[in-house]
Parts: structure tokens; C-alpha cells; sequence
């Protein structure tokens, strides 16, 4: 049984189309953060949510806390947003999804 | 400002031995979270030190411990190394911990092999 399940697990796009990400999760959470990973390891965190909507230049992540479900979009994507994205939440445990791969092609 | 360094970034040890990786933390985070990363597991939560205290801890068996300094460095162990546990080890630190509204910062990971 996996805590949080994450889907598309890999999507590919072409440069400039509108991209979304979903996550859901089956356990109270007190944060869901969404994580980026690029090729050699490094994650970044891109937002830390426990309400609403943040967006931090073309990235916009959302959550619906009583559906138990976040969503990650980007706009405008480009080449350089080519990584793994990864939902995790925060509890009583850390539990992370098995993430996305999203390639974009130019 | 410095970020989250881990050190070494990569080691190979053989089956049986011991391990002990550093994670120095962003000046100021005194909570620092660790987690294994595996192509078949994915990330995982290993555990969590505020203030010198595990405050949480992830499920993995007691041959993974950890400590936390004064100065919130921490180190965490690998004691009688398996195969299974080549992965890629990262700490993140926090102001207060990933159980309140703190973003995290990850280091660049510690890449185990075991031989």
C-alpha cells in the first residue's frame, strides 16, 4: 500500500505545452511538499503547501485537503524543467511518492 | 549563504563493514532529516534530529542510527553493510522540522556502494 501515489509516471512534452502532475495521498498530513530532481541526485524543494495555492514563477502547485489530492502545473514548459518531480507529505511519518519524469522536448 | 553539505560523496565499503556519513546543515536549521534513495525503493525517510534529538524515525532496522551535535551537524551509521544498502544517502535540515512550515534544504547526497 503505497501513501501517496503520483501520476503521470513518466510524460513527455514539447516545449511550451502546459504541464500537470498529480498527486494523491491516503494519510493526515500536516505539509505536502513537491520535490525536483535532476539527473546526478540533487533535489530542490519547489513548494511546501498545507492550504490553497503557491506559485512561484511558472510553477503553480495546488491542494484540495479535504480530497486529499495535489497538483503540480507548469507553464509554458521548457527543456530546462526535465527532471523527476516527486510529491512527499508530512505527518506522523514522511512519505514520498515514486515521482514523475518528465521530459521535454525542445 | 553556505548550503547543506554532505560529505564523503561517494564511498565504496564491502559487505560486513561500517559506514558514517556527515551532513553539516544550513547555519541556523537545527533540524536535520535523512533519507535512502534506491532505484527499487525510492526515497525513504531514514529519521529525524532536532536539537541533538531523534525526534523521528522512519523504518529501517537498528543497523541505521544517527546523532546529532550541539553545533546541529549530524552523522548518521551504517553498521555490518548488506548489498541492499548501496543508495544514495541525503540529509535535509530545516528551521523546525518537516512537521512544521519549513521548507526543506537537501544536500547533494552521499552515493554508497557496497561491494
Amino acid at each position: 500500500k503505497n501513501e501517496v501515489e503520483q501520476s503521470p509516471q513518466n510524460l513527455t512534452a514539447q516545449e511550451g505545452e502546459f504541464i500537470t502532475i498529480n498527486c494523491s495521498y491516503s494519510v493526515g498530513i500536516s505539509a505536502l511538499h513537491w520535490l525536483q530532481q535532476h539527473p546526478g541526485g540533487g533535489i530542490v524543494s519547489l513548494f511546501m503547501l498545507s492550504s490553497g495555492k503557491k506559485k512561484h514563477g511558472r510553477l503553480i502547485a495546488t491542494i484540495n485537503i479535504q480530497e486529499k489530492h495535489s497538483s503540480l502545473h507548469i507553464t509554458a514548459s521548457h527543456p530546462r524543467d526535465s527532471a523527476v518531480y516527486i510529491c512527499a507529505v508530512t505527518g506522523n511519518q514522511f512519505y514520498f511518492g515514486t515521482g514523475t519524469s518528465l521530459t521535454v522536448i525542445p | 549563504k553556505a548550503g547543506v553539505t554532505q560529505t564523503p560523496r561517494y564511498l565504496i565499503k564491502t559487505r560486513g563493514q561500517q559506514v558514517t556519513l556527515s551532513c553539516s546543515p544550513i547555519s541556523g536549521h537545527r533540524s536535520v532529516s535523512w533519507y535512502q534513495q534506491t532505484p527499487g525503493q525510492g526515497l525513504q525517510f531514514l529519521f529525524e534530529y532536532f536539537s541533538e534529538t531523534q525526534r523521528n524515525k522512519g523504518n529501517f532496522p537498528g543497523r541505521f542510527s544517527g546523532r546529532q551535535f550541539s553545533n546541529s551537524r549530524s552523522e548518521m551509521n551504517v553498521s555490518t553493510l548488506e548489498l541492499g544498502d548501496s543508495a544514495l544517502y541525503l540529509c535535509a535540515s530545516s528551521l523546525t522540522g518537516w512537521g512544521g512550515a519549513n521548507v526543506l534544504t537537501f544536500g547533494a547526497g552521499s552515493r554508497l556502494t557496497v561491494l
